[in-house]
C-alpha cells in the first residue's frame, strides 16, 4: 500500500542550529512529494515540491530537500534554524487519486 | 495569504445544532477539498469536489454534509454532531481534477476549530 512516514513525532533544536526532518514513502511509481508547514492554529502552507528532475529542491524559508530514491526518503533540511521555525511539518505523496499525508513532525525551537 | 478563506475560524456548537463551514477560493482552481484534523492523527481527506461535482466521499459519517455550488465555494453543513467531531477542519483547492500532476499541489486554508459540547 501506499504510505508516507514520518519516524519522529517530536524533534528539538537550537536556534542557528542545523535541522533535518525525514520522510519515508511506499510507491510503486514515480513519486510526487510534498512538504508542507503548519504553524499553530493555521492552515498549511507549502514549503516546496518534488515531481521529477533534479533530486534537490529549494523551497520557501530557506527549506530544502532532497528526494533519494535508493532509499525511499525525502528528508527536508535547514541549514540554520530560526525560532519562527517552530512549527509542525508534514511530508506527502502522491497517492493513487489523492494525497497521502505523514502524521507531521513537531519541531521546537530553543533560543 | 493562500488565497483559500474559511469562516467561522472558530465554532463552539451543541450536540443538537446545525451550523455550516464555508470555504471560498480564490485561486480559480477547479478542485476543492474537506479535510479533519484531529489531534495525534494524519490529516484525514473527507470529501473531494471537481468542477462542482463531488467525486470522493471517504465514508464520512452523514451528520457531515457537504455543498459545492460553484468551484469557488465550498460549505460543509453539520447536524448532530458528536464530541468526537470536534476538531481543525481544513478546507483546500488546487487547479485541477485528481489523477492530473497539477491537481496535487493543493492550497490550504486557515481552517475552522470546531468544539462539539
Amino acid at each position: 500500500a501506499q504510505s508516507v512516514t514520518q519516524p519522529d513525532i517530536h524533534i528539538t533544536v537550537s536556534e542557528g542550529a542545523s535541522l533535518e526532518l525525514r520522510c519515508n514513502y511506499s510507491y510503486g511509481a514515480t513519486p510526487y512529494l510534498f512538504w508542507y508547514v503548519q504553524s499553530p492554529g493555521q492552515g498549511l502552507q507549502l514549503l516546496l515540491k518534488y515531481f521529477s528532475g533534479d533530486t534537490l529542491v529549494q523551497g520557501i524559508k530557506g527549506f530544502e530537500a532532497e528526494f533519494k530514491r535508493s532509499q525511499s526518503s525525502f528528508n527536508l533540511r535547514k541549514p540554520s534554524v530560526h525560532w519562527s521555525d517552530a512549527a509542525e511539518y508534514f511530508c506527502a505523496g502522491r497517492g493513487y487519486n489523492k494525497l497521502i499525508f505523514g502524521a507531521g513532525t513537531r519541531l521546537a525551537v530553543h533560543p | 495569504e493562500t488565497g483559500v478563506t474559511q469562516t467561522p475560524r472558530h465554532l463552539v456548537m451543541g450536540m443538537t445544532n446545525k451550523k455550516s463551514l464555508k470555504c471560498e477560493q480564490h485561486l480559480g482552481h477547479n478542485a476543492m477539498y474537506w479535510y479533519k484534523q484531529s489531534a495525534k492523527k494524519p490529516l484525514e481527506l473527507m470529501f473531494v469536489y471537481n468542477f462542482k461535482e463531488q467525486t470522493e466521499n471517504n465514508s464520512v459519517p452523514s451528520r457531515f454534509s457537504p455543498e459545492c455550488p460553484n468551484s469557488s465555494h465550498l460549505f460543509l453543513h453539520l447536524h448532530t454532531l458528536q464530541p468526537e467531531d470536534s476538531a481543525l477542519y481544513l478546507c483546500a483547492s488546487s487547479q485541477g481534477p485528481q489523477g492530473e500532476v497539477r491537481a496535487d499541489t493543493q492550497y490550504f486554508g486557515p481552517g475552522t476549530r470546531l468544539t462539539v459540547l
